[in-house]
């Protein structure tokens, strides 16, 4: 079983950049990092996902260093709108299941 | 519009009243999974199924029961509902292993 660790929680303030980091110990050769954003009583949203080096889209960057024993994923100039929970769910590779953990609270403060 | 749909978005029931919430996914997506969110537990596996008639458990599958009859349907059975099943369930669906999961909006169910 693939399980990660990540902060509980992070304040930040509208502008700044934030840096949120996992640890990923047991993670596959074969397994891809993700990173999911979700919003009170929504559902978990897919936000990005890579393999190694550093991946970025219109919402963050990934960066994911040679071992892959951890991952971090930016969010440039946050705002009020980014104050969510953010997983970086490990993977179990009998059930190819995706395994969540509490993910790291994030809130923006004006 | 690719989308996971859940029904109903709320219920309140009582113990022993048996409920089905339905799942469903218009992607074409062979596997399917349920989870329960609980707060300072975070998001817990009850079952998934990879593809049509072939479903197993997760981490929590004690008190549910599943069915894949059909890829885009994955209905959540609870025969015999107790309060500790109290919950915000979600529903998701993928491509297969290690691709992006789509989540439904939930199901919050109160049983009294």
């Amino acid at each position: 079983l693939a399980k990660t660790t990540q902060p509980i929680s992070m304040d930040s303030y509208e502008g700044q950049e934030v840096n949120i980091t996992c640890s990923h110990n047991n993670i596959a050769t074969n397994d891809y990092i993700t990173w999911y954003q979700q919003f009170p009583s929504q559902g978990p949203r897919f936000i990005i996902q890579g393999y190694k080096t550093k991946v970025t889209n219109e919402v963050a960057s990934l960066f994911i260093p040679a071992d892959r024993k951890s991952s971090t994923l930016s969010l440039p100039r946050v705002s009020l709108s980014d104050t969510a929970v953010y997983y970086c769910p490990g993977m179990d590779t009998g059930r190819r299941a995706l395994t969540f953990g509490s993910g790291t609270r994030l809130q923006v403060q004006p | 519009e690719a989308q996971v749909t859940q029904n109903p978005r709320y219920l309140i029931t009582v113990t022993g009243k048996k409920l089905t919430v339905t799942c469903s996914q218009n992607m074409n997506h062979e596997y399917m999974s349920w989870y329960r969110q609980d707060p300072g537990l975070g998001l817990r596996q009850i079952y998934y199924s990879m593809n049509v008639e072939v479903t197993d458990k997760g981490d929590v599958p004690e008190g549910y029961k599943v069915s894949r009859k059909e890829k885009r349907n994955f209905p959540l059975i609870l025969e015999s509902p107790s309060p500790n099943q109290t919950s915000l369930y979600f529903c998701a669906s993928s491509k297969g292993r290690g691709y992006e999961q789509y989540f439904g909006p939930g199901t919050r169910l109160t049983v009294t």
